[in-house]
């Protein structure tokens, strides 16, 4: 029963670290999607997949990359992280494309 | 023109009051606009949806009133309770676009 599992669920980074934050979800959804959550800006997305092995970006893809090369990972990279890459990034799958979307507990990243 | 306008950013309610929170959008092609329960540390959880063929849709204590020739939607929380102290999103996403448009949330606090 676990739904949409994220990892880590807190990270510190340093300016020009790469890090990676993993998605997995056991519901053999084909969408996937991963968002920021900012103070007064609510959810924005960064990228999504409609399917294994593809991506495609959101309202703020940059600074960021991703991979779903199994249905049921959906991974966003951070190659050189930045201080404006600190948020709660939310992980979130759904089975159909305008379906419910569900989501994991999020990933706190800081970048100092 | 993707847009999704929410209001209040927060607000505060007596226990047995009525809660509503606000949604405005521009993009006519919207067709799903689903509203989004969030407790402190947890992901966004489906709250209750709504298509625009319909002008009402009740669960429980939560209505969403929808507006179309406004473009607005509201979310009505009767009988508020101290449980439902969280935030709200609204969202709106059109078929074949894979993606939701969020607002910028809403915080209730219900007091006892």
């Amino acid at each position: 029963n676990a739904g949409v599992t994220q990892t880590p669920k807190f990270r510190v980074l340093k300016t020009g670290q790469s890090m990676t934050l993993l998605c997995a979800q056991d519901m053999n959804h084909e969408y996937m999607y991963w968002y920021r959550q900012d103070p007064g800006m609510g959810l924005r997305l960064i990228h999504y997949s409609v399917g294994e092995g593809t991506t495609a970006k959101g309202e703020v893809p940059d600074g960021y990359n991703v991979s779903r090369l199994k249905k049921q990972n959906f991974l966003l990279g951070l190659e050189s992280a930045a201080p404006s890459q600190t948020s709660v990034y939310f992980c979130a799958s759904s089975y159909h494309s305008t379906g419910e979307l569900f989501f994991g507990e999020g990933s706190r990243l800081t970048v100092l | 023109q993707q847009q999704v306008k929410q209001s209040p950013q927060s607000l505060i309610v007596q226990k047995g009051g009525i809660s509503i929170i606000n949604c405005a959008y521009e993009n006519t092609a919207f067709d799903y606009f689903p509203w989004y329960q969030q407790f402190p540390g947890k992901g966004p959880a489906l709250l209750i949806a709504i298509r625009p063929d319909v002008s009402e849709k009740k669960e429980g204590r939560f209505t969403i009133s929808f507006n179309k020739s406004a473009k607005q939607f509201s979310l009505h929380i009767m009988d508020s309770q101290p449980g439902d102290s969280a935030t709200y999103f609204c969202a709106a996403s059109s078929s074949g676009t894979y993606k939701y448009i969020f607002g910028t949330g809403t915080r209730l606090k219900v007091l006892a």
